[in-house]
């Protein structure tokens, strides 16, 4: 098990430049969530995955965004036409339904810089 | 406001001190979760509760749900424990939102 992981660590775009970034979840984990940090601030709710389907979408996540999860393991997040504002960490994590306890586990994020 | 607040946002203590940080929500939940991030952003999760109170070694949660009210204690602190606890409150609405607090700064002085 080597934990959630996220690539790349750092990405650096000039706005109007589309990304994309991947997360690999813990392998039987069958949630999967997006968020986003700014800094001095905590996470905020972007997107959730059971299994293959999104299930909840922020209102934060314009069209501009788009995640997907197409065979229920990995999941990549999208962003088209970045804006400076897109700036932020991007935070992957999951967590296995169905259990009393179920931790979520973080990976270590993409931090997009958008010049 | 936010829908979920935490206190204080930041805490230094002395090495050895009572620690407790609070987080108060609004929206109705069916858990709660206890998060620690350290600087460079890993985040580490410390306990998930729906009632009542969990421990794990000097880590204590507890939350009433009346109140909707949740605190994490940490005795005999340590400067290792010096940390962001966050925490996020998981919805009720079986869609599993997460709504996280901004945060406690938490730094323990030797």
């Amino acid at each position: 098990d080597t934990g959630v992981s996220q690539d790349p660590r750092h990405k650096i775009t000039k706005r109007g430049q589309n990304v994309t970034f991947r997360c690999d979840p813990i392998s039987e984990h069958n949630r999967l969530y997006w968020y986003r940090q700014t800094l001095g601030q905590g996470p905020e709710f972007l997107t959730y995955f059971q299994n293959e389907a999104q299930l909840e979408k922020s209102r934060l996540l314009s069209d501009r965004f788009s995640a997907e999860r197409p065979k229920g393991s990995f999941s990549t997040l999208e962003i088209q036409r970045t804006e400076q504002g897109d700036s932020a960490m991007y935070l992957c994590a999951s967590s296995l339904d169905g259990l009393e306890y179920s931790p979520l586990h973080f990976g270590n994020g993409t931090r997009l810089t958008v010049t | 406001k936010n829908e979920v607040e935490q206190s204080p946002q930041n805490l230094t203590a002395q090495e050895g001190e009572f620690i407790t940080i609070n987080c108060s929500y609004s929206v109705g939940i069916s858990a709660l979760h206890w998060l620690q991030q350290h600087p460079g952003g890993g985040i580490v999760s410390l306990f998930m509760l729906s009632s009542g109170k969990k421990k794990h070694g000097r880590l204590i949660a507890t939350i009433n749900i009346q109140e909707k009210h949740s605190s994490l204690h940490i005795t005999a602190s340590h400067p290792r424990d010096s940390a962001v606890y966050i925490c996020a409150a998981v919805s009720n609405f079986g869609n599993e939102k997460l709504t996280f607090g901004t945060g406690t700064r938490l730094t323990i002085i030797p």
